[in-house]
């Protein structure tokens, strides 16, 4: 979806693995952000990147949830020790110049 | 309480029809307002900013009342293409530019 790329597009793994998500802004953006959507719920911001730096975590839900991005442009969001709790929807999204554009997102299922 | 409520619906109406959506946000110091649009299993996609002297764009009109911490859209003529998610959105008063999501308003719109 308009220039960000996420993989994978679904994953399905057992309780108490760990999973990595990643986003690709595509054209590199400084500013790039996670959210998550859970089953029926809004989407909830989970972390903003400036750059390779996150000055904005507050979102993520549990110490069991990190993120990183590299060169300002990929990012990568680990869940460690899944929970059933963690099924949702992964989406990415960065800035553009009037509005965020989101990637197709990851859908997570934790059995 | 949430920071942005939406009536979930669903709202099911002829085509046609006119139907209005309606946000309420808690956060005064809010500086930036919008509508998402969300097809099933799709990323969310801007529709519309939303300003305190209104906007237009075809058959959509969206409202903001700062007063009142209430934001409205208008859909005139619907059509069965219009038939979708509608996000209430508002960009926090932090300087991370992160959004914050209503629940979503479902919209089918049937022959």
């Amino acid at each position: 979806g308009a220039g960000v790329s996420q993989s994978p597009s679904n994953k399905v793994t057992e309780k108490g693995k760990d999973v990595e998500l990643r986003c690709d802004p595509i054209s590199g953006h400084t500013a790039l952000y996670w959210y998550r959507q859970s089953l029926g719920q809004g989407l909830e911001f989970l972390i903003y990147f400036q750059g390779n730096s996150a000055p904005d975590k507050s979102g993520l839900p549990s110490d069991r949830f990190s993120a990183e991005r590299t060169g300002g442009s990929v990012s990568t969001l680990t869940i460690q020790r899944t929970q059933q709790e963690d099924s949702a929807v992964y989406l990415c999204a960065k800035e553009g110049q009037h509005e965020q554009f989101f990637g197709p997102g990851t859908r997570l299922t934790v059995l | 309480r949430k920071e942005v409520e939406q009536d979930p619906g669903p709202f099911n109406v002829p085509e046609g029809a006119t139907v209005a959506f309606n946000c309420t946000y808690s956060n005064s110091a809010s500086q930036s307002f919008f509508w998402y649009r969300q097809d099933c299993r799709k990323e969310p996609k801007l529709l519309m900013s939303v300003y305190s002297s209104g906007n237009e764009d075809g058959r959509f009109t969206a409202q903001l009342n700062r007063a009142s911490q209430y934001i409205s859209l208008l859909i005139r003529d619907s059509k069965l293409s219009d038939s979708a998610t509608y996000l209430c959105v508002v960009k926090g008063s932090s300087n991370t530019g992160k959004l914050i999501f209503g629940q979503g308003t479902t919209l089918q719109v049937k022959p």
